[in-house]
């Protein structure tokens, strides 16, 4: 089955403590995302990857960190949380360039920071 | 600052009627609008989509109208079903950098019996 899997679904966490929320994709597919959402303001931009070893800024990465060493794996780092960071957070991958090209989305992770 | 916005957070219909829902962006360089469905507890699953070649897009039951003169673009449920009660999202993007959807703010959907 065609999935995107994030781990943790839900995190308690206290401040300054270092975590990673992982993603994966078993669809092969070059772009993976990461979004925040917050209500009233939607679904923002984290970070995001065109491929292996290419990542770049969304709209909101200051306290964020990302890697993508390999195609199916795009974990999130906070390495030094703060109580503005949680939100619900959804990791999406798309196969790329051209029409018809849909996002799938993982089942988000619930994050607080105390 | 949002480039792409929702205005209306809300909206309440009949089962059977029509749901509109719109939005309207500001970036004239957006070629690429989709629609995603949200319900609680998951993840936005792919609705409909559009690219600014087109000014109509139809399935099944969910019309997406493109209106790039207005930078607008809507939804268009018909007939609304108890299903379709969820956060719909508009997002706009580039075709040929796909890294880069901006979403709106989103409206939730609820279909009364």
């Amino acid at each position: 089955e065609a999935q995107v899997t994030q781990n943790p679904r839900y995190l308690i966490t206290v401040t300054g403590k270092k975590l990673t929320v992982t993603c994966s994709q078993n669809m092969n597919h070059e772009y993976m995302s990461w979004y925040r959402q917050d209500p009233g303001l939607g679904l923002r931009q984290i970070y995001y990857s065109m491929n292996v070893e290419v990542t770049d800024k969304g709209d909101v990465p200051e306290g964020y960190k990302v890697s993508r060493k390999e195609k199916r794996n795009f974990p999130l780092i906070l390495e030094s949380p703060s109580p503005n960071q949680t939100s619900l957070y959804f990791c999406a991958s798309s196969l790329g360039r051209g029409r018809d090209t849909e996002a799938f989305f993982g089942q988000g992770t619930r994050l607080t920071v105390v | 600052d949002q480039q792409v916005k929702q205005n209306s957070p809300s909206l309440s219909v009949q089962e059977g009627r029509i749901s509109i829902l719109n939005c309207d962006y500001t970036n004239s360089m957006f070629d690429y609008f989709l629609w995603y469905k949200k319900y609680p507890a998951e993840g936005p699953t792919f609705l409909i989509s559009i690219s600014s070649i087109k000014d109509k897009n139809e399935d099944g039951r969910f019309t997406v109208f493109l209106n790039k003169s207005a930078k607008h673009l809507s939804l268009h449920i018909v007939p609304s079903q108890p299903g379709d009660s969820a956060v719909y999202f508009c997002a706009a993007g580039f075709v040929d950098s796909w890294g880069k959807l901006q979403f709106g703010a989103g409206t939730q959907v609820v279909v009364t019996p």
